[in-house]
């Protein structure tokens, strides 16, 4: 089916370990993006992507780190995950123009850190 | 830095009613684009409406609207005649910066039957 799909949907894991959450959409989309949502401050956005092997931080990337070999997926990972790390992380998508253009988003991925 | 800010972290109309959201943003920008998205109890989040800050008629989508105020930095989003599968959060957002959006806290609407 066409889309954007997360996986896991839900992790639990421990402090230091890593962690990798995994994005792919089958719309061949040039922007590719890693938001984290906690409650009192919306979606946050963590890294984002222009176009394969093309990556940027954005507003709380410390912690992350993404990967984009080809266009249709954009794993995130957690290299050694630390509590303040529990959060629901969305990924989403979009094509051409980003700011005249509809985000789509993923269903997320809820990670719960111990 | 860019904010937006929903004042009502939760909101409840009765079915077929109006409800209105609020929302406020702190921009130096000229031209700029507003968005509402909805999340549903599913967790995607989907768009509402979007505003190109240029225009000065409020966008319109079936019985969705904005008030946008862009002097007040105001943007507001109207829901008519509410069904119960209008009840989720809502996000207000702005695009930033040229690769982000920045997102409001949310609303969290409720819809009474």
């Amino acid at each position: 089916d066409a889309g954007i799909t997360q996986s896991p949907r839900y992790k639990i894991t421990e402090t230091g370990r890593q962690v990798t959450l995994m994005c792919h959409q089958t719309w061949s989309h040039s922007y590719m993006f890693w938001y984290r949502q906690d409650l009192g401050h919306g979606l946050r956005l963590i890294y984002y992507s222009a176009a394969a092997d093309i990556t940027d931080k954005g507003e709380v990337p410390d912690g992350y780190v993404v990967s984009r070999s080809k266009t249709e997926n954009f794993p995130l990972t957690l290299e050694s995950a630390t509590r303040s790390q529990t959060s629901v992380y969305f990924c989403a998508s979009t094509s051409g123009d980003f700011f005249t253009g509809e985000l789509f988003f993923g269903e997320g991925s809820r990670l719960t850190v111990l | 830095a860019q904010t937006v800010t929903q004042s009502q972290p939760e909101m409840s109309v009765q079915e077929a009613e109006t409800v209105t959201l609020s929302c406020t943003y702190d921009t130096s920008e000229s031209d700029y684009y507003l968005f509402w998205y909805k999340q549903p109890p599913s967790r995607q989040m989907i768009l509402v409406i979007r505003q190109e800050a240029y225009k000065q008629q409020n966008a319109t989508e079936n019985r969705f609207s904005v008030n946008f105020q862009k002097a007040a930095k105001s943007f507001s989003l109207k829901i008519s005649d509410s069904q119960l599968g209008d009840a989720a959060m809502y996000f207000c957002a702005q695009n930033y910066n040229n690769n982000d959006m920045r997102f409001g806290a949310g609303t969290r609407l409720t819809v009474k039957p």
